[in-house]
């Protein structure tokens, strides 16, 4: 069955940086984008971008350009999300995401256990 | 972006209550929209998508409905276990926005 399975708890002091990782297991890996999505205590969800491991190719949402940056290793199945410049802001529930279909709807159907990063000084 | 605005934020009810929950696109997003349960040290579960399909394995006390800007995640005949918070989400576009949110307590 499909898995993704994320690397454990991270707490980092303001300005630094932080790598998520999400190995993927039970698919073709590069048959399926990857989504990161976050959640603030207290907050919705929020779509912080996607790649498409077969090409490299991402989509970032506009906040995260600059600060994100999503890759994929296709030899190891694993998909990482690197946040640079953490402020407390950032303290979250990190989520990996793959997508599910039916026909033209495309949902978040397996998520990752979720990887809580905390930003305090 | 597409802003999802979910009305109530919060909602009491009991166990065997019917709820419904809307969900406001700020733009045509026909029927791309999905809904999510949350429960606290879990992943989100999808409940529907395209704005009606459930997915596979969820009760059928969940329905959804609407198309457009205007959508309701209903609840029929609540069970211990279906109080939580629920999300819906936009995917019309890339960027697949989030509602803030309908917790539902236990009165």
């Amino acid at each position: 069955q499909v898995q993704l399975v994320q690397s454990g708890a991270e707490v980092k002091k303001p300005g630094a940086s932080v790598k998520v990782s999400c190995k993927a297991a039970g698919y073709t890996f590069s048959s399926y984008g990857i989504t990161w999505v976050r959640q603030a205590p207290g907050q919705g969800p929020e779509w912080m971008g996607w790649i498409n491991p077969y090409n490299g190719v991402t989509y970032y949402a506009q906040k995260f350009q600059v600060r994100a940056t999503m890759t994929t290793d296709t030899s190891t199945s694993t998909a990482y999300m690197e946040l640079t410049g953490l402020t407390s802001d950032d303290t979250a529930i990190y989520y990996c995401v793959r997508e599910g279909s039916s026909g033209p709807h495309i949902y978040f159907q397996y998520w990752g256990q979720g990887t809580l990063v905390t930003v305090s000084s | 972006d597409i802003q999802m605005t979910q009305s109530p934020s919060s909602l009491s009810a009991s166990v065997g209550d019917r709820v419904t929950i809307t969900c406001r696109a700020s733009q045509n997003i026909s029927s791309h929209l999905n809904w999510y349960q949350y429960k606290p040290g879990k992943a989100p579960k999808i409940l529907i998508y395209g704005a009606a399909t459930l997915q596979s394995g969820v009760p059928s006390r969940f329905s959804g409905s609407g198309s457009g800007t205007d959508f309701t995640l209903t609840v029929n005949s609540l069970q211990p276990e279906d109080f939580a918070t629920y999300y819906c989400q936009q995917s019309y576009s890339t960027h697949k926005t989030f509602g803030q949110g309908t917790k539902l307590e236990m009165k």
